[in-house]
């Protein structure tokens, strides 16, 4: 397997332009997780899946973010509108339903300018 | 609350001697536990895990951590660093009643000086 793959690797706009992060789990895998990495706030839950269905988007930290997944293979974080205090690198990562370990793509490093 | 605390922003160690990173957390159900390691500009790779059974588990790359519940810690250890493990570790818990949902410490960063 090849893993968590994320789209783009690295992504650079301009304040107020609509950003979409992708991100295709695990094959078989039916949790998924959105990360956000920054220096002040470390790694946070942003919202994560099970089953396709949004559990817990109580990490979203405005309403400028969306997250679908509209089926097993393939979701979306979207900024709309971007802000440069949104610069971080965002993680997605899988896994089993039920079980606690978390598998993690390489990342998106977004940078708003 | 949930937390887990790595009290190491920044370790330097000289190569080929040994390394112990420290972690501690608080969490109200049984914890499962893991340490990742993120090379720069990489993702986060899972170095071991500890769900039950013994306390000494063994990881990738020569990595081991140790639970101890009476002391809330699962410290990572390795006997001798090699120049290549200069990374940034973190610490999570998690529990299966929640999946992959995962509480990160706020990582401690690795130096290897020849």
């Amino acid at each position: 397997d090849a893993g968590v793959i994320q789209s783009p690797r690295h992504e650079v706009t301009e304040m107020g332009q609509e950003v979409t992060l992708r991100c295709k789990p695990i094959s078989g895998h039916n949790s998924l997780f959105w990360y956000r990495q920054t220096m002040m706030r470390g790694l946070e839950l942003l919202i994560y899946f099970n089953n396709n269905v949004p559990i817990d988007d109580s990490g979203m930290p405005e309403d400028r973010f969306s997250a679908k997944m509209p089926n097993a293979s393939f979701s979306t974080l979207k900024i709309q509108p971007s802000e440069p205090r949104d610069s971080a690198v965002y993680f997605c990562a899988s896994s089993l339903l039920g079980r606690a370990e978390a598998f993690f793509g390489q990342g998106t490093r977004l940078t708003v300018v | 609350a949930q937390s887990v605390t790595q009290p190491d922003i920044h370790i330097t160690v000289s190569e080929g001697a040994s390394l112990e990173l420290r972690c501690n957390y608080s969490y109200g159900a049984t914890p499962y536990l893991f340490w990742y390691v993120q090379s720069p500009g990489q993702g986060l790779q899972l170095l071991l895990k500890y769900f039950s059974g013994d306390t000494l588990v063994q990881g990738i790359k020569g990595f081991e951590a140790e639970f101890k519940r009476s002391q809330s810690s699962f410290n990572l250890r390795k006997p001798s660093v090699h120049w290549s493990d200069a990374a940034e570790y973190f610490c999570a818990v998690g529990s299966d009643n929640q999946g992959g949902k995962l509480i990160f410490g706020q990582g401690t960063e690795l130096s290897v000086k020849p």
